[in-house]
């Protein structure tokens, strides 16, 4: 069966400071993984994907991704918080046509 | 090109009453979804439509959700009578047909549906 584990429903960071959301998957087949946020109010937004290519991800908002096979994880990361990142993330995953598999979440909460 | 837009964006209801929510997925995109987020939980799956068919419903919960999309189109989940249990925040999302585009899914801002 396929999960995902999001570990922290809530970090809190420092405007400025590295932020480090982390993800693990189960999946008995090679996965697409992704990273959706949703801000206040509104719906999910992408934020970037893996689809087997390059295994570092870029994607919007300065954020990136690192896909490892070996420890089943593919956590979100961005080296300076903005106050602006303060929403909540989703990782995700699934298999081609088929739905998706979210975690639980991660609040991001950024200080100034 | 317009996002997936879903209607209304609220609905308090009384328990026992009749909802029905809408989806517009984005042109072109045959694959439709249904997600669902409980208050306190993680969103999960619904259903998936193909065009007008049904591909998968394992998600849905029980026969007091009906989903339905007309000419491949627009769809709409109607929850029938409604329970308490049934609030949260009811995510629609459209996709392409098939190959690696169908992978990545395209939401709308959600309809959350209050029960009391």
């Amino acid at each position: 069966a396929q999960s995902v584990t999001q570990l922290g429903s809530h970090v809190s960071v420092s405007e400025g400071a590295l932020v480090l959301l982390r993800c693990n998957y189960s999946s008995s087949v090679p996965p697409y993984l992704f990273w959706y946020v949703q801000y206040p109010n509104q719906g999910l937004q992408l934020l970037l994907k893996y689809t087997s290519a390059a295994t570092l991800v870029k994607g919007i908002n300065g954020f990136e991704a690192e896909f490892k096979k070996s420890e089943t994880s593919f956590h979100l990361t961005k080296p300076s918080a903005h106050m602006s990142d303060a929403a909540e993330y989703f990782c995700a995953l699934n298999q081609a046509g088929t739905a998706l598999i979210f975690g639980k979440g991660t609040t991001l909460s950024v200080s100034s | 090109e317009a996002g997936v837009t879903q209607f209304p964006s609220h609905s308090v209801i009384e328990k026992g009453q009749t909802v029905t929510l809408r989806c517009d997925p984005i042109s072109g995109h045959d694959n439709l979804y249904w997600y669902r987020r409980v208050m306190g939980k993680e969103i999960k799956f619904l259903l998936h439509f193909v065009k007008e068919s049904k591909q998968d419903e394992s998600g849905m919960p029980n026969n007091r959700f009906l989903a339905e999309r007309t000419g491949g189109t627009y769809s709409t989940l109607k929850v029938q009578p409604a329970e308490l249990e049934d609030s949260g925040v009811y995510f629609c999302a459209s996709s392409h047909i098939s190959g690696r585009a169908s992978r990545e899914q395209y939401f709308g801002p959600g309809t959350r549906l209050t029960v009391t």
